[in-house]
């Protein structure tokens, strides 16, 4: 499996707090992602990087924002969490082996995140 | 990005292959093939990706048909273990995003 881990692994929090949400990999790779899961909706895309303070925006980035400053931490920042917001987070992580293609995504176990 | 077809839902005895369809009639040129799975309450799991040809490696095989508007992922003795929902993604090889749009994917239930 690869190196990739979450953390919290469940959080429960109220509304209008602010949450960070970690993901750590030890597989060097360049390309880290964080995807929502919810009912009816499968994996969405919030933000991604593509490198060492490299980030941009997926498909459903807004309240949320991102940071990384090494490559081995990509973080998730919800700055005023809202009811909307409860969801399963998943991480993953990838390394294009070469261009044109794109290598596999590996993902974390997940943070399940209430937010009441 | 390509969207895809699945069935909802497949059922397959333990020990029997289980062939899982997708449909990607609008498929491009220069757009993948790709097979996750997602076991209940788990990440998703890579299992296989092609462009062109049919590939095999030691969790599946895949079968893409000559005019690449479906493919077919095969698990060759299916096992309890395999119980998960299987997400077939088409996307663009290249360019500066590397995100997987997943639809709702074929839960696939492997029984005794």
């Amino acid at each position: 499996d690869a190196g990739i881990t979450q953390s919290p692994r469940h959080k429960v929090t109220e509304t209008g707090t602010p949450v960070t949400l970690r993901c750590h990999q030890t597989e060097n790779h360049r390309y880290m992602y964080w995807y929502r899961q919810d009912p009816g909706h499968g994996l969405r895309l919030i933000h991604y990087s593509y490198g060492v303070k490299d980030t941009d925006k997926g498909e459903v980035s807004d309240g949320y924002s991102v940071s990384r400053s090494k490559t081995e931490d990509f973080l998730l920042t919800l700055e005023s969490a809202t009811s909307s917001q409860t969801s399963v987070y998943f991480c993953a992580i990838s390394e294009s082996k070469w261009a044109g293609v794109w290598d596999e995504q590996y993902f974390g176990p997940g943070t399940r995140l209430t937010v009441t | 990005d390509a969207k895809t077809t699945q069935p909802t839902s497949m059922d397959c005895a333990e020990g029997r292959a289980a062939n899982l369809p997708c449909n990607h009639s609008t498929i491009s040129g220069n757009e993948y093939v790709y097979w996750y799975r997602q076991i209940h309450s788990q990440g998703p799991q890579y299992i296989i990706h092609g462009l062109k040809n049919n590939e095999t490696n030691e969790m599946a095989s895949l079968i893409i048909t000559e005019d690449r508007k479906s493919s077919t992922l095969i698990l060759p003795h299916a096992t309890l273990r395999d119980t998960a929902v299987y997400y077939c993604i088409v996307r663009v090889g290249g360019g500066s995003q590397g995100n997987l749009i997943f639809g709702k994917g074929t839960k696939l239930s492997v029984k005794p």
